[in-house]
C-alpha cells in the first residue's frame, strides 16, 4: 500500500507570491489534515478536510486555504507568501475517526525569500 | 483550549539504557486518546503508541510503554533498551477536534 506523497519536496519561493502544495493519501483514506512546523512555533493544525469537506480550521489567516477532491487528493495553498510562512508542511491521512492514527507525508520545505 | 506541554526540549540515554519521556495535557474531555509520535531526521512522523484514555491499563508496543495518569493529566513514555535507531524528536498528541502535539522532545542515543 503506497504510503502518503507529498509533492513537491522542496520549493522556493519570494514574498507576494502564490504557492499550491498537492498530498495524496493512503488509498481508502478519506481525511487529510495539514500541520505547519517551524522552529519557532512547532506543529501547528492548518485545516482538516472530509469527504471534500472543511471540517476543521487551525488559526490561520485567510492565505491559508485548501481543498479536497473527489478523489481525496488535497491541496493546500498559501498567497501572498511573507516571510514567515517559510515553514515544513505536512500532510496526513487516516480514515476519519480521532481515534485513528494519522499516517504522514514527508512534507514539503517552503523558503520563501 | 486544549494545550500539550513537553517539558524536556531534549534528552540523551546511553544506547540500551531506558528513558522516560514527559507530556502533561490539559482536556476537559472524560473519553479522549493520546498519542506519540517520532520525527526521525526524515522528517516523516510515525505513531509510536496510542493510549485509550477509557483504559486503566498502559498502552505497551514493544520496547515503548507509556505511564497514563488520567488524574493527573500525565502521559509519559518510556523507551526501554535504546537503540540508535530510536533518535528522533518525539512529539506528544492529544486530538479533540484538532490533533494538538506539544513541542517535541530531541532524543539523542549516546554509543
Amino acid at each position: 500500500k503506497a504510503g502518503v506523497t507529498q509533492t513537491p519536496r522542496y520549493l522556493i519561493k519570494t514574498r507576494g507570491q502564490q504557492v499550491t502544495l498537492s498530498c495524496s493519501p493512503i488509498s481508502g483514506h478519506r481525511s487529510v489534515s495539514w500541520y505547519q512546523q517551524t522552529p519557532g512555533q512547532g506543529l501547528q493544525f492548518l485545516f482538516e478536510y472530509f469527504s471534500e469537506t472543511q471540517r476543521n480550521k487551525g488559526n490561520f489567516p485567510g492565505r491559508f486555504s485548501g481543498r479536497q477532491f473527489s478523489n481525496s487528493r488535497s491541496e493546500m495553498n498559501v498567497s501572498t507568501l511573507e516571510l514567515g510562512d517559510s515553514a515544513l508542511y505536512l500532510c496526513a491521512s487516516s480514515l476519519g475517526s480521532r481515534a485513528e492514527k494519522l499516517f504522514f507525508g514527508s512534507g514539503t520545505q517552503l523558503s520563501v525569500l | 483550549a486544549q494545550t500539550v506541554t513537553q517539558s524536556q526540549p531534549e534528552m540523551s540515554v546511553q544506547e540500551a539504557e531506558t528513558v522516560t519521556l514527559s507530556c502533561t495535557y490539559d482536556t476537559s474531555e472524560s473519553d479522549y486518546y493520546l498519542f506519540w509520535y517520532k520525527q526521525p531526521p526524515s522528517r516523516q512522523m510515525i505513531l509510536v503508541i496510542r493510549q485509550e484514555a477509557y483504559k486503566q491499563q498502559n498502552a505497551t508496543e514493544n520496547r515503548f510503554s507509556v505511564n497514563f495518569q488520567k488524574a493527573a493529566k500525565s502521559f509519559s513514555l518510556k523507551i526501554s533498551d535504546s537503540q540508535l535507531g530510536d533518535a528522533a524528536m518525539y512529539f506528544c498528541a492529544h486530538p479533540n477536534e484538532k490533533l494538538t502535539f506539544g513541542t517535541g522532545t530531541r532524543l539523542t542515543i549516546i554509543p
